[in-house]
């Protein structure tokens, strides 16, 4: 068990440009979650997966954010023509479904800084 | 809904005081709890966590917390506060994702 794996751990980029962000949960994990979390707040959901399937994407903060897990292994976190706002710390969890997810809390990876100039 | 509402962004105490850290919450069904600590530029890690049975938990570093379901609170407590404890600590409610509080800013003074 070596950990949620997150890449990069900083990302600086120029407003307009995209950024593609990549998450590697534990590995018999079926569920991961992504999240943002702005300076001085709380993580704030934005999507998850179980195994391939993303069960919910409505808290997606706009069209400009996508995430996929093709193969219910790694998941990646793409935003378009980035903004300044998107600067945020972004957190990937997994779990083991979700009785253990309740019983045993997710495993968080430490997360990728973006941000945007 | 679920929600947790954290009392309080900043709490310091000196070292060797109580730590009390405030967590209420918002769940239409019996919830499942968390406390959660982030030290700078890190993720999440679990302290504890309640989900049903005993009302106080204990958890890791010395940390516990009590369900009050008549006070829909969490509250994270520490009797003797570290310098090492210096960091942020969110409470979040269970379900099919988690959600969390703000945060409170945890400062330990020498």
């Amino acid at each position: 068990d070596t950990g949620v794996s997150q890449d990069p751990r900083h990302k600086i980029t120029k407003r307009g440009q995209n950024v593609t962000f990549r998450c590697d949960p534990i590995s018999e994990h079926n569920r991961l979650y992504w999240y943002r979390q702005t300076l001085g707040q709380g993580p704030e959901f934005l999507t998850y997966f179980q195994n391939e399937a993303q069960l919910e994407k409505s808290r997606l903060l706009s069209d400009r954010f996508s995430a996929e897990r093709p193969k219910g292994s790694f998941s990646t976190l793409e935003i378009q023509r980035t903004e300044q706002g998107d600067s945020a710390m972004y957190l990937c969890a997994s779990s083991l479904g979700w009785i253990r997810a309740q019983v045993s809390g997710y495993t968080f990876g430490s997360g990728t800084r973006l941000t945007v100039v | 809904a679920q929600s947790v509402t954290q009392l309080g962004s900043h709490v310091s105490v000196s070292e060797g005081a109580l730590v009390l850290l405030r967590c209420n919450y918002s769940s239409s069904v019996p919830p499942y709890l968390f406390w959660y600590v982030q030290y700078p530029n890190q993720g999440l890690q679990l302290l504890l966590k309640y989900t049903t049975g005993a009302t106080l938990v204990k958890g890791i570093n010395g940390f516990e917390a009590e369900f009050k379901k008549s006070e829909t609170s969490f509250h994270l407590t520490k009797p003797s506060a570290h310098m090492s404890d210096a960091a942020e600590y969110f409470c979040a409610v269970g379900g099919n994702q988690f959600y969390f509080g703000t945060g409170t800013s945890l400062t330990v003074i020498p």
